[in-house]
């Protein structure tokens, strides 16, 4: 069974600071997405990373998938409130079939 | 582009009733998925669809649970006989054929009195 784990699980900061999140596993991932979900909403789409060593920016965001395809982080520069959220890190193992499996997310808060 | 639909986004059944619920994918989308998130747990996967087809129902309980994607209308996910444990958000998500990246939809957050 592949996992996901997620760190840290919940994060309180100050608006205009800096962080990350991490998303770890002991098996490799064909791609690995990225969402953010509010309370009472479903997961929105942030990024999709499908390369070893990827990188993508997507405004104040960094999003980098590890070499092996087995990790993944999510680096978030100057938070805002408005970044406050649920972040979901969910990956899929390949092959024909796309399910994916989730990790338990980091709460983030950030405070105004 | 309409996003993916789910309805009703709220829904409340006895222990014992039915409860069906809705996914419309997005426009063009052919694949739909759904999953379950329970309380204090992540978004589990349940079923993978195509059009008139399952293709994964790995991740669903085999009794009281079905699942169904015509090929006119939308995806129903069926629970019959409903117990407490099956409250939950059930979300649905859809992808065009051949991509990885799956968009979901707002949930129905189902609670069984």
């Amino acid at each position: 069974t592949q996992l996901l784990e997620q760190s840290p699980q919940f994060l309180s900061i100050q608006e205009g600071e800096n962080l990350t999140v991490y998303c770890n596993s002991s098996s490799v991932f064909s791609s690995l997405q990225w969402y953010r979900q509010e309370p009472g909403e479903g997961p929105v789409l942030l990024v999709t990373v499908v390369t070893g060593g990827e990188v993508k920016k997507l405004k104040r965001l960094t999003f980098q998938f590890g070499d092996a395809r087995k990790d993944s982080s999510l680096h978030i520069t100057a938070a805002q409130p408005g970044d406050t959220g649920l972040y979901l890190c969910a990956g899929d193992s390949g092959g024909s079939n796309y399910k994916l499996t989730f990790g338990k997310g980091t709460l983030l808060t950030v405070n105004p | 582009n309409a996003g993916v639909m789910q309805n009703p986004r709220h829904l409340v059944r006895r222990r014992g009733q039915e409860a069906r619920l809705r996914c419309s994918p997005m426009k063009g989308h052919s694949h739909v998925y759904w999953y379950r998130q329970l309380p204090e747990e992540g978004l589990k996967f349940m079923v993978y669809l195509q059009k008139e087809n399952i293709i994964d129902e790995s991740g669903m309980p085999k009794e009281r649970f079905s699942a169904e994607f015509p090929k006119e209308g939308p995806s129903i996910l069926r629970i019959q006989q409903v117990v407490r444990g099956d409250s939950a958000a059930y979300f649905c998500a859809s992808s065009p054929q051949g991509w990885k990246t799956q968009y979901f939809g707002p949930g129905t957050r189902l609670l069984v009195l």
